[in-house]
């Protein structure tokens, strides 16, 4: 089916570990987002991309890096998991054209222990 | 930069109607928009305001004054189904399209 998918839906990792989230979308939309959302914080945006090869920081990119070598894909790495990213991961996309509407990803629940 | 601002709850009764109100302070912002997301859900997109006033969409309307820095999305005949989160969120002057979310706002409609 078409959309966009995280995988994995759940992880739980031990800190000092690297973990890597995938996010793949079918549409080819230009734009791809990565945001944590923790309780009171709403969701916040880690690294965002405007095409294949083209990546920046958001509000809170320390600890994390990001690739895009395809257009669908968009992974985040966690290189040395701590506690305080223990969060909900939402990977999002949208179309280079029009409103602006992101479409996200159903999440991956992490827990660094 | 920008911030939003939003009431963290808002409570009320099935058939009623809810006003969820966002204030922002922004350099400048092409367009506000609103997401809801339920308990272990994603976001979903439900209503952009580019212009000034109001949009309709079914029960859900939102609306935008740029003069005020202030929004809301308007909820009539509330629905058990419609207790979420609601995030107002901007698309800040000069961005690559990425947005400036709210805090939230949690919805919970009661019988």
């Amino acid at each position: 089916d078409a959309g966009i998918t995280q995988s994995p839906r759940y992880k739980i990792t031990e800190t000092g570990r690297q973990v890597t989230l995938m996010c793949h979308q079918t549409w080819s939309h230009s734009y791809m987002f990565w945001y944590r959302q923790d309780l009171g914080h709403g969701l916040r945006l880690i690294y965002y991309s405007a095409a294949a090869d083209i990546t920046d920081k958001g509000e809170v990119p320390d600890g994390y890096v990001v690739s895009r070598s395809k257009t669908e894909n968009f992974p985040l790495t966690l290189e040395s998991a701590t506690r305080s990213q223990t969060s909900v991961y939402f990977c999002a996309s949208s179309a280079r054209e029009g409103r602006n509407t992101q479409y996200f990803g159903p999440g991956t629940r992490l827990t660094v222990l | 930069g920008q911030s939003l601002e939003q009431p963290s709850e808002v409570t009320a009764v099935e058939g009623a109607i809810v006003q969820i109100n966002c204030t922002y302070q922004t350099s400048g912002f092409y367009g506000l928009s609103w997401y809801q997301q339920h308990d272990g859900g994603a976001p979903t997109f439900l209503s952009y305001n580019g212009l000034d006033g109001l949009e309709e969409t079914g029960r859900f309307s939102s609306f935008l004054s740029r003069s005020d820095s202030y929004g809301y999305l308007l909820l009539q005949e509330l629905q058990m189904k419609d207790s979420a989160s609601y995030f107002c969120a901007v698309l800040p002057s000069g961005s690559a399209r990425q947005l400036t979310f709210g805090s939230g706002t949690q919805l919970t409609v009661l019988p």
